[in-house]
């Protein structure tokens, strides 16, 4: 089946550092990588939607300058967080839809990252 | 806009027996998809089963099979048999046109006892 990989899982770091996600399709290639931020016990929210060789799309509310988001290919697409402070702590997971999917196909998911910022 | 609603925050179901897990949504699309996932304590996101809202049978995959009734726009998860395994976040979601978005519920935490 699919395989979506995330990396890195598990992220402590200062704050003021700005740390870099990857989310990868192993074995299909991705048009469309959505990335989630979720606290605990809480529902997945999207923050925005990455398009391989166009600007990602940000939902309302998401800071662009603060979450950047780069899909420079069909199976990797990147999200850095940006001086990051202790608010932004919290989980993080991607997905992957395939070239030739539609919405009846499930999005394919990372494992997640769970960033804490000191 | 697209909203799905799951209002029971938890729910509890002893081994072996059979519960069901509710969603209601709302869209002005006739086309769209219908899911649920699992959410282990592990976070891993697993997809249960899906529907299309242009078919009328419900989906079924081994234990897990959904109700699903357009016009009432709900979208209910019956897990039958319910397993120690079976304990995580169920949460159900909306899709709908190609490489769209899903519109995620609040999620319901389901405990199984032994």
């Amino acid at each position: 089946g699919a395989v979506v990989s995330q990396h890195p899982s598990r992220v402590i770091c200062k704050s003021g550092t700005s740390v870099k996600i990857e989310c990868r399709s192993l074995d299909f290639q991705a048009t469309t990588m959505f990335w989630y931020r979720q606290f605990p016990k809480q529902s997945l929210m999207l923050m925005a939607t990455s398009n391989e060789g166009s600007k990602a799309t940000y939902e309302q509310g998401v800071e662009k300058d603060k979450f950047l988001i780069n899909h420079a290919s069909l199976t990797l697409s990147t999200l850095t967080v940006t001086s990051a402070h202790p608010e932004d702590s919290s989980f993080y997971i991607c997905s992957a839809r395939g070239v030739d999917s539609h919405s009846n196909q499930p999005q394919h998911f990372g494992d997640g990252t769970r960033l804490s910022i000191l | 806009a697209q909203t799905v609603t799951q209002s029971q925050p938890e729910m509890s179901v002893q081994e072996a027996e059979t519960v069901t897990l509710s969603c209601t949504y709302d869209t002005s699309e006739s086309d769209y998809y219908l899911f649920w996932y699992k959410q282990p304590p592990s976070r891993q996101m697993i997809l249960v089963i899906r529907q299309e809202a242009y078919k009328q049978q419900n989906a079924t995959e081994n234990r897990f099979s959904v109700n699903f009734q357009k016009a009432a726009k709900s979208f209910s998860l019956k897990i039958s048999d319910s397993q120690l395994g079976d304990a995580a976040m169920y949460f159900c979601a909306y899709g709908a046109g190609a490489n769209s978005k899903l519109t995620f519920g609040k999620g319901i935490t389901l405990s199984v006892r032994p």
